[in-house]
C-alpha cells in the first residue's frame, strides 16, 4: 500500500531553518509529484508548493519563494522540504502528499510538527 | 491567485442528516475542485476529485456536484464518523490553494 513516512518533530530557533524529509513507498515513486502543505495550530491547510520526482521541476506559492527548497533523492524514494529564516509564526505541521491524478493530494504524510520559538 | 470560499464555517447537526457544504471559486475553474475531509490530529484524507468522482474506498453517501465557480459537497446521512472539517481545493492553476474549512459538529 502506499505510505509516506515524514522525519519527527523538530523545534527550531527563529532566523534557523528546517529539513523534513518525506520517505514514499508502495508504489514507483519517480511517477508522481509530491505536494508540500502545512496547517498552523487551529488553522486551515495552506498549498507551499510541489515537486516532481526527479527533482528538477518545482513549483513554490510566491509567498514562500526566496526561503523554501524543496528536493528529492530518487535513490531512496525520499522527497525534502527545506524552510529558511523560521518565524514564529512559520509553526505548523507539515505534510507531504503524493500529487495522484489530476494533481490531488491522494496519499497524505502523518505529519511533522515544526515549532519556531525561542 | 484564485481565491475559495466555504461555507458554513460551521455547522451542527444530527447523525442521520442530509449536509450540504459549498465552495465557491473567484473565477472559473471548470471542475477541477477536490474535497479532503480532517478528522482532529489526523492527515486530511482525499474524499472527491474533478468536482465530482468519489476516490476509491469512500462510502457512496459523500457526493459532490458543481463546476466552474460553484460547487457543493453532499454528505447524504451523516454518520458518527463523519464528523470533522471538510477543505475544498482548486486544482486550476497554481498555487493550488485551499478554501477556509468547514466544522461539522454533532449537534
Amino acid at each position: 500500500q502506499v505510505q509516506l513516512v515524514q522525519s519527527g518533530a523538530e523545534m527550531k530557533r527563529p532566523g534557523a531553518s528546517v529539513k523534513v524529509s518525506c520517505k514514499a513507498s508502495g508504489y514507483i515513486f519517480t511517477s508522481y509529484y509530491i505536494h508540500w502543505v502545512r496547517q498552523a495550530p487551529g488553522q486551515g491547510l495552506e498549498w507551499m508548493g510541489i515537486i516532481n520526482p526527479s527533482g528538477d521541476s518545482t513549483t513554490y506559492a510566491q509567498k514562500f519563494r526566496g526561503r523554501l527548497s524543496m528536493t528529492t533523492d530518487t535513490s531512496t524514494s525520499t522527497a525534502y522540504m527545506e524552510l529558511s529564516s523560521l518565524k514564529s509564526d512559520d509553526t505548523a505541521v507539515y505534510y507531504c502528499a503524493r500529487a495522484g491524478l489530476h494533481n490531488v493530494a491522494d496519499h497524505w504524510g502523518q505529519g511533522t510538527l515544526v515549532t519556531a520559538s525561542t | 491567485d484564485i481565491q475559495l470560499t466555504q461555507s458554513p464555517s460551521f455547522l451542527s447537526a444530527s447523525v442521520g442528516d442530509r449536509v450540504k457544504i459549498t465552495c465557491r471559486a473567484s473565477q472559473d475553474i471548470s471542475s477541477s475542485l477536490a474535497w479532503y475531509q480532517q478528522k482532529a490530529g489526523e492527515a486530511p484524507k482525499l474524499l472527491i476529485y474533478a468536482a465530482s468522482t468519489l476516490q476509491s474506498g469512500v462510502p457512496s453517501r459523500f457526493s459532490g456536484s458543481g463546476s466552474r465557480t460553484d460547487f457543493t459537497l453532499t454528505i447524504g446521512s451523516l454518520q458518527p464518523e463523519d464528523f470533522a472539517t471538510y477543505y475544498c481545493q482548486h486544482l486550476n492553476s497554481f498555487p493550488l490553494t485551499f478554501g477556509g474549512g468547514t466544522k461539522v459538529e454533532i449537534k
